[in-house]
C-alpha cells in the first residue's frame, strides 16, 4: 500500500497570501496524483488530476505540481472561499490511498 | 449536471448488514467506473471499494474485503454496497463516487454521502 503523507496539517493565512501545501508518497505514483478541497459538512471537489491538470471550473489561481513521489498544491492568492481541508490521493497503485489532509484557516 | 444520490444509511449493531444504494444521473452511467469511499467522523478519506464500467471487475479495501460486495445496475443506474458483519469501525459516512475513466484513477463527482453508524 502507498502511504500518502501531507504537511503541514493545518494553515492559517490571510487572504492574498500564496500557499504551498506538500504531499509525499511512500513510493513512486509518476504522476497519478489528485487533489481535492473539502468545506465542512460537503462533499470534496476534484481540483486537480495527472499531478498538474486543473479540473472543469478551478481557478487559475490553484496549480499543482510534481512527480514521483513529492506533490505540491499552490495557491497563487489565497481567497476568503478557499477554507477547507485539502487532500491528495494517488491513483497509480491499489489500494488508491488519501493523505490524512491539510486544513486551510483564513485569518 | 451530474447527480449522485447515496440511501440506505442507518444505525446497526455489530455484525448485522446493510446495504447501501447510489442512483445516478446527468452522465452514461455505464461508461465509468464507480467507487465507494468512506469519511470517519472528524477524519479523513478512505477508498473503500471499485466497480469497473461493465461490472467486469472490482477492487476492494483488504480490511472490508470478503465482509463487503460492490454491485451494480446499468440498466437503473445504480451502484450498491452490501456490507455484512459490520464492525465499529465501519462507522462512517459513505460516499459514492464516480470515476474519471472506467475505473480506478480519482474521483470527478461525488455523492452527498450516507451515514453508517454501528453501535449496539
Amino acid at each position: 500500500e502507498i502511504l500518502m503523507t501531507q504537511s503541514p496539517a493545518t494553515l492559517s493565512l490571510s487572504p492574498g497570501e500564496r500557499v504551498a501545501l506538500s504531499c509525499r508518497a511512500s513510493d513512486s505514483v509518476i504522476s497519478d496524483l489528485a487533489w481535492y478541497q473539502q468545506k465542512p459538512g460537503q462533499p470534496p471537489t476534484l481540483l486537480i488530476y495527472g499531478a498538474s491538470t486543473r479540473a472543469t471550473g478551478v481557478p487559475a489561481r490553484f496549480s499543482g505540481s510534481g512527480s514521483g513521489t513529492e506533490f505540491t498544491l499552490t495557491i497563487s492568492s489565497l481567497q476568503s472561499e478557499d477554507f477547507g481541508v485539502y487532500f491528495c490521493q494517488q491513483y497509480n497503485m491499489w489500494p488508491l490511498t488519501f493523505g490524512g489532509g491539510t486544513k486551510v484557516e483564513i485569518k | 449536471q451530474v447527480q449522485l444520490v447515496e440511501s440506505g444509511g442507518g444505525v446497526v449493531q455489530p455484525g448485522r448488514s446493510l446495504r447501501l444504494s447510489c442512483v445516478a444521473s446527468g452522465f452514461t452511467f455505464g461508461s465509468y467506473g464507480m467507487h465507494w469511499v468512506r469519511q470517519a467522523p472528524g477524519k479523513g478519506l478512505e477508498w473503500v471499494a471499485v466497480m469497473w464500467f461493465d461490472g467486469s471487475n472490482a477492487y476492494y479495501l483488504d480490511s472490508v474485503k470478503g465482509r463487503f460486495i460492490i454491485s451494480r445496475d446499468n440498466s437503473k443506474n445504480t451502484l450498491y454496497l452490501q456490507m455484512n458483519s459490520l464492525r465499529a469501525e465501519d462507522t462512517a459516512l459513505y460516499y459514492c463516487a464516480k470515476d474519471f475513466g472506467y475505473a480506478g484513477t480519482h474521483f470527478d463527482y461525488w455523492g452527498q454521502g450516507a451515514l453508517v453508524t454501528v453501535s449496539s
